[in-house]
């Protein structure tokens, strides 16, 4: 079936500090791709996407890429802030209605 | 606000009780999903409606789990005789997607923490 997995947390970094977080999925066909963040005490929000093989999601200095050769989709941004310390979700949609597949999240900590 | 609402945020039941958790998703959303969320980890989808039209409720754990859309707006998820595997958080989703195949953004509300006890 459908799945996603990516890497366990937390991931604690050093302000300014590079951040990968790894996600790859598994799937029939070709789903959309998605992180969203779940800031503390707030819901859901969708980060930045991608749809089809190539493209690249950018949003608040994150991106990710969707390489369908390796089934992944690895989220990264180049300097990380403390106000990015939040938990993440990767995320797949396929199938009529687009319901999304998450993966388990990763807590991300980062400290000034 | 302009977002999606739920409501109870938070509720406590005693094992065997029926809860109703409400939905009110962003105004002009036709598609609507409820997911559950057991805590460290990511949300399951549970099911589905366009307009009405419950499409997809391949994710309902049991058939004490019971969702109903039934003027194409608000939502309401029941979950009856509640087990303490119930407990956890039941998260909306509302997006403007009418076509299948075509991924449309799933805007999140709050969520309501439920606690089986």
């Amino acid at each position: 079936g459908n799945s996603v997995t990516q890497m366990e947390g937390p991931v604690t970094l050093s302000e300014e500090a590079f951040l990968t977080i790894n996600c790859t999925y598994t799937a029939t066909g070709y789903p959309s791709l998605f992180w969203y963040v779940q800031y503390p005490g707030e819901g859901l929000q969708l980060l930045l996407k991608a749809t089809k093989a190539d493209d690249k999601g950018s949003n608040k200095g994150f991106e990710a890429t969707y390489r369908k050769e390796t089934t992944s989709f690895h989220l990264e941004k180049g300097s990380v802030q403390v106000s990015d310390s939040a938990v993440y979700f990767c995320a797949l949609s396929w199938g009529y209605g687009n319901k999304l597949v998450f993966g388990a999240g990763t807590i991300l900590r980062v400290k000034s | 606000g302009a977002g999606v609402s739920q409501s109870p945020r938070y509720k406590v039941a005693k094992r065997g009780q029926d809860v109703a958790l409400r939905c009110d998703p962003i105004s002009g959303h036709v598609s609507l999903f409820w997911y559950q969320q057991a805590l460290g980890q990511g949300p399951e989808f549970l099911t589905y409606f366009q307009n009405e039209a419950q499409l997809d409720k391949s994710g309902l754990p049991s058939d004490r789990f019971f969702a109903e859309r039934p003027e194409g707006s608000v939502s309401t998820l029941k979950i009856q005789r509640t087990q303490q595997e119930d407990s956890a958080v039941y998260l909306c989703a509302s997006s403007s997607a009418r076509i299948a195949g075509r991924s449309y953004e799933q805007y999140f509300g709050p969520g309501t923490r439920l606690t089986v006890t």
